[in-house]
């Protein structure tokens, strides 16, 4: 499978600063990726979906003005987090996909998550 | 809409004993499941997917799930448990409809925890 990358794995920021992290598919073009959320000891929670070199696709209840995320080439997309507060402490993972082939069948490989703190 | 439940959220079994984490679905169209492992900090680990074919999937780590139309269910399963299985385990849907694809739904977890 992919091999997909996160950078930073952990990052601690100040209220009201910006974050940003880093989502590289390293074997793979990525045409379209995905920014997950996860709470600890819940579920993973879709925020978004971009396809390269189009805007993101927010999912309800997620600021797209807070969260900006770019994709702008089959290996790299770019998550980030605006004006930091502690309620977006979090575990963020990225998560990839080819467009080959039926969309359903697609595989979706994840990054290994990023830990956000915001102090 | 398409859902998952994970109806418990902590299993716990002895090292050696067979291993069941249950999942159950809900989908309008056809499903595509799939189970993925967590470990702490750490993202998620593809185990199996079940798309088309024998309803019995085998996956990594001696894995194996068995998908069930008539009860909607996909339960992961694994003759002889190791402590090193034990992490958060996910079951996760995908609707295919009309040629059509919605994203993966993940249901809520469940925390597998193997007793040496």
């Amino acid at each position: 499978g992919a091999v997909v990358s996160q950078h930073p794995s952990w990052v601690i920021c100040k209220s009201g600063t910006s974050v940003k992290i880093e989502c590289r598919s390293l074997d793979f073009q990525a045409t379209t990726m995905f920014w997950y959320r996860q709470f600890p000891k819940q579920s993973l929670m879709l925020m978004a979906t971009s396809n390269e070199g189009s805007k993101a696709t927010y999912e309800q209840g997620v600021e797209k003005d807070k969260f900006l995320i770019n994709h702008a080439s089959l290996t790299l997309s770019t998550l980030t987090v605006t004006s930091a507060h502690p309620e977006d402490s979090s575990f963020y993972i990225c998560s990839v996909s080819d467009s080959l082939g039926l969309a359903g069948k697609r595989e979706q490989y994840f990054g290994p998550g990023t830990r956000l703190t915001v102090t | 809409a398409q859902s998952v439940a994970q109806p418990e959220d902590q299993v716990n079994v002895a090292e050696g004993n067979p291993l069941t984490v249950k999942c159950t679905y809900s989908v309008s169209g056809n499903p595509y499941l799939f189970w993925y492992v967590q470990y702490p900090n750490r993202g998620l680990q593809f185990l199996l997917k079940y798309i088309t074919g024998d309803n019995l999937v085998k996956g990594s780590y001696g894995f194996e799930a068995e998908f069930n139309k008539s009860q909607t269910s996909f339960h992961l399963k694994k003759p002889s448990a190791l402590v090193s299985d034990s992490a958060l385990y996910f079951c996760a849907v995908r609707d295919i409809t009309r040629g059509s694809a919605r994203q993966l739904t993940f249901g809520s977890g469940t925390q597998l925890t193997v007793l040496p």
